[in-house]
């Protein structure tokens, strides 16, 4: 089955300095990767996603990267600041008949340093 | 905030009882899909449903059913529960045969005794 791999599993930058996160998947089938923040306590929250026809997206100070050739996906936040400090989970999806099965990475908690 | 909401917020049961969490879908959106967060780690899929019927499972036993409403609510039960069924269990809605963005709930922290 699928499995996303996601690293580091903790970061730590200062405020204003860029930070990435990498998530390599499984399964070349595979057509829609999501990233979501969750803060302590709080529901995930989808902050950026990305389809397998597309090899960058962009938002504000957020964009994701995609190398369907590798197999890996990833996170760049530029000009961080401390309200980013949470941890971020990166997914797969695989749609069959319907069904849209999110796999996800174990996580990185990233910390925004002052 | 996403428009998905999630009964109870915490719930404490005892190991072998029976529990059922509830999951109201943002408005429009036809499918649910429950997942398990172990703490400290990345969500898991339990199942999918779309319109009423279950299309979708993950790597759980069979004590874990669900059901989803008319009005596209849903619940997710957990029979003969264990130790290991302490987690976050969260939903998220979205329009199947649309959309891909996923819209989770705020989860309901379950903790066995």
């Amino acid at each position: 089955g699928e499995n996303v791999e996601q690293h580091p599993s903790t970061l730590s930058v200062q405020e204003g300095d860029s930070a990435v996160i990498k998530c390599t998947y499984s399964d070349s089938a595979s057509n829609y990767f999501p990233w979501y923040k969750q803060e302590l306590g709080k529901r995930p929250q989808l902050i950026i996603d990305i389809r397998s026809n597309v090899g960058e997206k962009k938002d504000q100070r957020i964009a994701v990267t995609l190398n369907k050739t590798a197999k890996h996906f990833s996170l760049h936040i530029t000009e961080t600041q401390p309200e980013d400090s949470a941890v971020y989970f990166c997914a797969a999806s695989l749609g069959i008949q319907g069904a849209q099965k999110l796999v996800f990475g174990q996580g990185t908690r990233l910390t925004i340093n002052p | 905030e996403t428009g998905v909401t999630q009964s109870p917020t915490h719930l404490i049961k005892t190991r072998g009882q029976q529990v059922t969490l509830r999951c109201s879908s943002q408005s429009g959106h036809n499918t649910v899909s429950w997942y398990q967060q172990a703490l400290g780690q990345g969500p898991q899929f339990i199942f999918q449903y779309y319109r009423e019927e279950e299309n979708g499972r993950g790597n759980f036993p069979p004590r874990f059913s669900g059901l989803q409403f008319p009005n596209y609510s849903s619940e997710l039960n957990v029979n003969a529960l264990e130790l290991d069924d302490s987690a976050l269990y969260l939903c998220a809605s979205r329009i199947g045969g649309k959309t891909y963005e996923q819209y989770f709930g705020p989860g309901t922290r379950l903790t066995v005794t």
